[in-house]
């Protein structure tokens, strides 16, 4: 069974300063991974997606996310924040769940918090 | 409408009541999914729906019901629900049920059971 782990519940940062948010999976087998960011009264919607390739990949609004498969990590980066960025961040791994589907697995989610 | 929309957004209910949750999407997707978003948990994947067909059930207890009546509506019939239900449900549609698929989600539905 896959899981994800989200290391910082929480995580302030000034404006203009970069972040970086942590994630950390376990799978037996090949997975695919995903970051998510979720507004106040929004849905989920997808930043970027790893499925293979190159393993620096880059999402909308200026993210981007390294795999490294042997550290099985997949953080988070923004080299300059801005308040709109403020907002819960959510890590993901999919992979085969059996009876033929596949399942998206999320961690607890990371709050950014962005300072004027 | 675009996308992936709920109805409604807010719903309190008895634990006696029968309610029910609504989910249509616009994307012309196969794959529909229920999701339950509760505080300091991560999201739980209730149910996956694909052309239709129910190819999920994470062990749900039987007070939650899907529907799938075709492949751009999804409801979830909820009766004699507990206190511990209230939380967020998040619907979600992909175009298909398959491991590199984007999941698009809606605004979601805030329940709270009384």
């Amino acid at each position: 069974a896959q899981s994800v782990t989200q290391l910082d519940s929480q995580v302030p940062v000034f404006e203009e300063a970069p972040v970086e948010l942590r994630c950390n999976y376990s799978s037996s087998v090949s997975v695919y991974l995903f970051w998510y960011v979720q507004y106040p009264n929004q849905g989920l919607q997808l930043l970027l997606k790893y499925l293979s390739g190159s393993t620096l990949v880059k999402g909308i609004n200026g993210f981007e996310a390294e795999f490294n498969k042997s550290q099985t990590s997949f953080h988070l980066r923004k080299p300059s924040v801005h308040i709109s960025d403020t907002a819960e961040y959510f890590c993901a791994v999919s992979a085969y769940s059996g009876a033929g589907s596949y399942q998206l697995t999320f961690g607890k989610g990371t709050k950014l918090s962005v300072i004027p | 409408e675009t996308g992936v929309t709920q109805t409604p957004r807010h719903l309190v209910m008895g634990m006696t009541n029968k309610k029910s949750l609504k989910c249509e999407q616009h994307l012309g997707h196969n794959a529909m999914y229920w999701y339950k978003q509760s505080a300091k948990k991560p999201l739980e994947l209730m149910f996956v729906y694909s052309l239709e067909e129910r190819v999920e059930n994470n062990s749900v207890p039987s007070r939650f019901s899907p529907e799938c009546p075709n492949s751009s509506h999804l409801f979830l019939h909820l009766h004699t629900l507990q206190p511990e239900d209230s939380a967020l449900y998040l619907c979600a549609s992909s175009q298909d049920s398959g491991a590199q698929d984007t999941q698009y989600f809606g605004p979601g539905t805030r329940l709270t059971v009384l």
